[in-house]
Formats: structure tokens, sequence, C-alpha cells
């Protein structure tokens, strides 16, 4: 079954330390992976994401992603975490939605709350 | 370029009563994508339409329907509402339909059942 995990509910990092979100899947073909943010009250906006290529791949607000495909991972990274980077991120991959020849949808992880401290 | 736009963004119904949520996607964006946002299932799938056309659906009961117009914007309904179906409902929109499409969310509608 297609799936994403984000083992980790909370991560609290201080102002200015690096941030690793570790997030990994399970998908049988190559996956369409992707990182959403999602501030308090609102909705989803796209991170970053990869389809193919680079293995490493750039973001908005300074963000990256490393895809392993040995470690079915797909972990987000912030050298240096600012107090506005405070949300729940998701990760996410493409998947076929079950019972459709055709049709796909985002399957979503359970999500990773952030917490900046000063 | 204006953004996904969902109305209304707060809703307090009673059980059994039906609703109504409204999307209008991005100009130009021809598939509109819907969400459910739970504590505790998280973000879970629920429809897709692609030009007026059900694409796909998610694992939720005939209770939840959609549809599409001419002009791509969407609405989904919930008839008989329950306790349970308090969520964010989140639309989606992406310009067309497949793994690799790049969806832009709206900010939601809060529905609150009592």
């Amino acid at each position: 079954a297609q799936s994403v995990t984000q083992p980790d509910i909370h991560i609290t990092v201080s102002e200015g330390a690096s941030l690793e979100l570790r997030c990994n899947y399970s998908y049988g073909a190559t996956p369409y992976l992707f990182w959403y943010v999602q501030s308090p009250g609102q909705g989803l906006q796209l991170l970053l994401k990869y389809f193919s290529g680079d293995t490493l791949v750039q973001g908005i607000k300074g963000f990256e992603a490393e895809f392993k495909r040995s470690q079915s991972s797909f972990n987000l990274r912030k050298p240096s975490v600012h107090w506005s980077d405070a949300a729940e991120d998701f990760c996410a991959v493409g998947a076929q939605v079950r019972r459709s020849n055709s049709g796909y949808a985002l399957n979503f992880g359970k999500g990773t709350s952030l917490l900046v401290t000063p | 370029k204006a953004g996904v736009t969902q109305t209304p963004r707060y809703l307090i119904k009673t059980r059994g009563q039906q609703v109504t949520l409204s999307c209008s996607p991005i100009s130009g964006h021809r598939s509109v994508s819907w969400y459910q946002q739970t504590p505790g299932q998280g973000l879970q799938f629920l429809f897709e339409y692609f030009s007026e056309t059900q694409r796909n659906k998610g694992n939720f009961p005939g209770r939840f329907s959609g549809r599409q117009f001419s002009n791509s914007r969407s609405e989904m309904n919930v008839s008989t509402l329950e306790l349970g179906d308090s969520a964010l409902y989140l639309c989606a929109s992406s310009f067309t339909t497949g793994p690799s499409t790049e969806a832009f969310f709206g900010q939601g509608t809060r529905l609150t059942v009592v």
C-alpha cells in the first residue's frame, strides 16, 4: 500500500539552529514527493517537490530536501531556522487512488508540528 | 493571479442538516480536489474533479458529494451531517491532473457540527 510516515509528531528547535524533518514513504514505483507547510488557520503551501533527476531539491524559504531511494526517505532540511518557520509540515506522495484505474491524489503523512524557541 | 478561494471560511451546522462548500480555483486551472483535515485522521482525500467530471473518489460515504461547473468552480455537499464531519475542508486546484501535478490549496472552510 502507498503510505507516508512522518515519525516525529512535534519538533522543537532554537531559532538559528538547523532543522531536519523526517519522511519515509512506501511506494512501488518512482514516487512523486512533496513537502507542504501549513500555518495556523491557513491552507497548505508547497515548499518543494521531487519528481526525478537531482536527488537534492531546493524549495522556498530556504528549505531543501534529499530523496534517498535506498532508505525510502525524503527528509526536509533547513540550515538556520527562523521564528516564522513555526508551522505544521506535511510530507506527501502523489499516489494512485484505490479502486481507481487512472486517478491520483496526494497521500499525506500525519504532519510534524514545528516549534521555534528564541 | 488570485489564489484558490473557498467560501465560507467558517460554518456551524446542526446534526442532520446538510451543507454546501464552494471553491473557486486559480484562473486556468481545470482540476479541483477536496481534502478533509481532522486532528485524528489528518489530511484525507475526498474527490477530484477535472473538466466537470469526477475522476477519483476517496474512501468516504455517499453523504459526501461534489460537482464542478463549466468555469471550473466546484462545490462539495455533505448531507445528514454527523458530529464526526467537523473538520477543515481544503480545496486544491491544479492546471492538470496526475501524480506529479502541483496543487495549490485554499485557506479552507472550517465546519463545526453541533
